[in-house]
Formats: C-alpha cells, structure tokens, sequence
C-alpha cells in the first residue's frame, strides 16, 4: 500500500499564474481533504471531498477550488496566486467517520515568486 | 475560526526523561480530538483520536488525556527517545472541520 501520495513535491510559481495540485488517497479511502500550512502555523483547513463533491469548506476564497475523481483521487486548484499562497499544502484522506484516523501525504511546497 | 492553542511551543529534555504537553480547544461544538506526530521529512502521522470525555489512550510510551468539559488534552511521553523527536500537532474536529494547534517541537538530546 502505497498509503498517500502528492505530486508534485515542489512547484515555483510567479504571482497571477495557477496552479494544479493532486493527491492519490490511501487504498479503500474516500474522502480527502486538502489543507494549507504556512509558516509557523497549523495545517488550515481548505475543503473535503466526498462522492466526487466538496462536502466541507474552510475559510478560503473563491480562488481555491478542486475536484475528486471516480477513483478517489483528487485535485487541488489555486488561481490568481498571490504570494501570501505559498505554503506547504498537505492532503489526507480517511474513512467517511470525524473519528477515523487521516492519513497525510507528504506534501506540496509551493512558492510563488 | 477556532482557536486551539498547543503548549508549550518548543521542549528539550533528556534521553529517559518524562514530558507531557497541553493542548487547548474551545469546549462547545466538540466532536472529537485527534493527536499527529510530524517528523522533519515525513507526513503527519496519526497517534490518537479521542472523542469522550475522560477517554485515555496509550500507544507503547505515548499516551493522552482528554476533558471536553474544560477543553484540554494532554499528551504524555514516559522515557523520551531519540526517535521521539518530533513536533506533535493536535486537531480540534467541530463536526464540520479540523482545526489545527500549531504543534509541540520536541527534541530529546541522547
């Protein structure tokens, strides 16, 4: 099982672009969730997919958005990036319950320049 | 937003010595909390998810507390390794999403 996996590991990206993340869940998970971390500060809930729709959101603009596949997978879209979105954004997925255990990928640093 | 606080904010002990760190969530719309260890290049790695009140779990050396009425979770470490070298990051879950602590760095000097 190769548990939860994120491409890419790095990405630079110049202020105004967009940008596209994925992640590959854990086998037989079907929710994923994605979240930013910022410097010296806690992982920040963007939003959880669940049956191909966002079930949950966190306080995010407009200009994040994603998608989940039929097969679990899931992407993670930013648009008009500012440099105040570069972060480490982890995704992890879980069974459906708030008391099932997420599993973390190992992340995505983007810079925005 | 939801403020859960993790304290204290960095701790070096000793190879063999004991330590326990706080974590601090708002005690109203409380559905469960979850417990990670994040070593430096690696993913978070889940520890515990707890969700009564009183509820006390253990894990080899690592165990944790929790108090919903006060809001508070403690995590223990009995005879710190050098392999327990981590920051521990708490989560707070409201039922509609997590809220992340800023995490406990931990260093244990051999």
């Amino acid at each position: 099982d190769a548990g939860v996996t994120q491409s890419p590991t790095h990405l630079i990206k110049t202020r105004g672009q967009q940008v596209t993340l994925r992640c590959s869940p854990k086998s037989g998970h079907d929710t994923v969730s994605w979240y930013q971390q910022a410097l010296g500060q806690g992982p920040q809930f963007i939003f959880q997919y669940y049956e191909e729709e966002e079930r949950q959101r966190g306080n995010f603009p407009d200009r994040f958005s994603g998608h989940q596949f039929p097969n679990y997978s899931s992407e993670l879209n930013v648009n008009a990036l500012l440099l105040g979105d570069s972060a480490l954004y982890l995704c992890a997925s879980a069974g459906q319950g708030h008391t099932d255990e997420q599993y973390f990928g190992p992340g995505t640093r983007l810079t925005v320049t | 937003i939801l403020n859960v606080e993790q304290s204290p904010q960095s701790l070096h002990v000793q190879e063999g010595d004991s330590t326990n760190f706080t974590c601090s969530f708002p005690s109203s719309n409380f559905y469960a909390l979850h417990w990670y260890r994040w070593e430096t290049a690696k993913s978070p790695e889940a520890l515990f998810v707890m969700t009564l009140n009183g509820d006390e779990k253990k894990k080899g050396r690592i165990s944790a507390t929790l108090n919903t009425k006060e809001g508070y979770s403690y995590l223990y470490i009995k005879g710190s390794q050098p392999e327990d070298s981590a920051t521990y990051l708490c989560a707070s879950y409201t039922g509609n999403q997590f809220y992340f602590g800023t995490g406990t760095s931990l260093t244990v000097i051999p």
